[in-house]
């Protein structure tokens, strides 16, 4: 069974240009969140999108933004990148929306690691 | 304050040894505790959950202390292969969504 598709896996993007970095859910999954993992810290909460409705948003600014297909597939885009921004992106599906364990566990694609110069 | 505090390290520890890492965390009202394992350059990976009443998984024990909003995890004869960065990881309820809070994670190094 396939898990967690994230893509590009790299990507190198001048600063002022936008990206859109792409995340295939476990199928039947019904939930994605997305988090930014800056090197050296933990993984920040961004986006959670479940049922294809936004249910929560982080502390980023409004240069980022996502969505989620009626294939429960999502996008997150981010607009005038910043040097900032270069980061590990990565992508989290679970079934329900509660992130735990057993049937709510949480499984994250290898990410997308974004370079902006 | 961060909302989930640890120790960075690293911990240099050879094979064999027993090593502990600590985490606090702020929002009184988290729900679900859990410890991930993150390899150089990978994704995160479920651990273990954490519960009052103490877990363990083989050479792993989680413990939460609710009271003092603390966690922790204990590694017992540790390997080589358990050199990696771990991290503490809270969901919490906010305004109507849940979400995963990771600490910064604690790097392990076991030497031979």
């Amino acid at each position: 069974d396939a898990g967690v598709t994230q893509s590009p896996t790299h990507l190198i993007k001048t600063r002022g240009q936008h990206v859109t970095l792409r995340c295939s859910p476990i199928s039947g999954h019904k939930s994605v969140s997305w988090y930014q993992q800056v090197l050296g810290q933990g993984p920040q909460f961004i986006f959670q999108y479940y049922e294809k409705e936004e249910r929560g948003r982080g502390n980023f600014p409004d240069r980022f933004s996502a969505r989620q297909f009626p294939n429960y597939s999502s996008e997150l885009n981010v607009n005038a990148l910043l040097l900032g921004d270069s980061a590990l992106y990565l992508c989290a599906s679970s079934l329900a929306e509660l992130a735990g364990k057993g049937d709510t566990e949480a499984f994250f694609g290898q990410g997308t690691r974004l370079t902006v110069v | 304050r961060k909302e989930v505090e640890q120790d960075p390290g690293p911990f240099n520890v050879p094979e064999g040894a027993t090593v502990a890492f600590n985490c606090t965390y702020s929002n009184s009202a988290s729900q679900s505790f859990f410890w991930y394992r993150q390899d150089c350059r990978k994704e995160p990976k479920l651990l273990m959950s954490v519960y009052s009443s103490g877990n363990e998984d083989g050479r792993f024990t989680a413990q939460l202390n609710r009271a003092s909003q603390y966690i922790s995890l204990l590694i017992r004869d540790s390997k080589l292969s358990d050199s990696a960065t771990y991290l503490c990881v809270v969901n919490t309820r906010n305004t109507g969504f849940q979400k995963l809070v990771f600490g910064t994670g604690t790097r392990l190094l076991v030497s031979p």
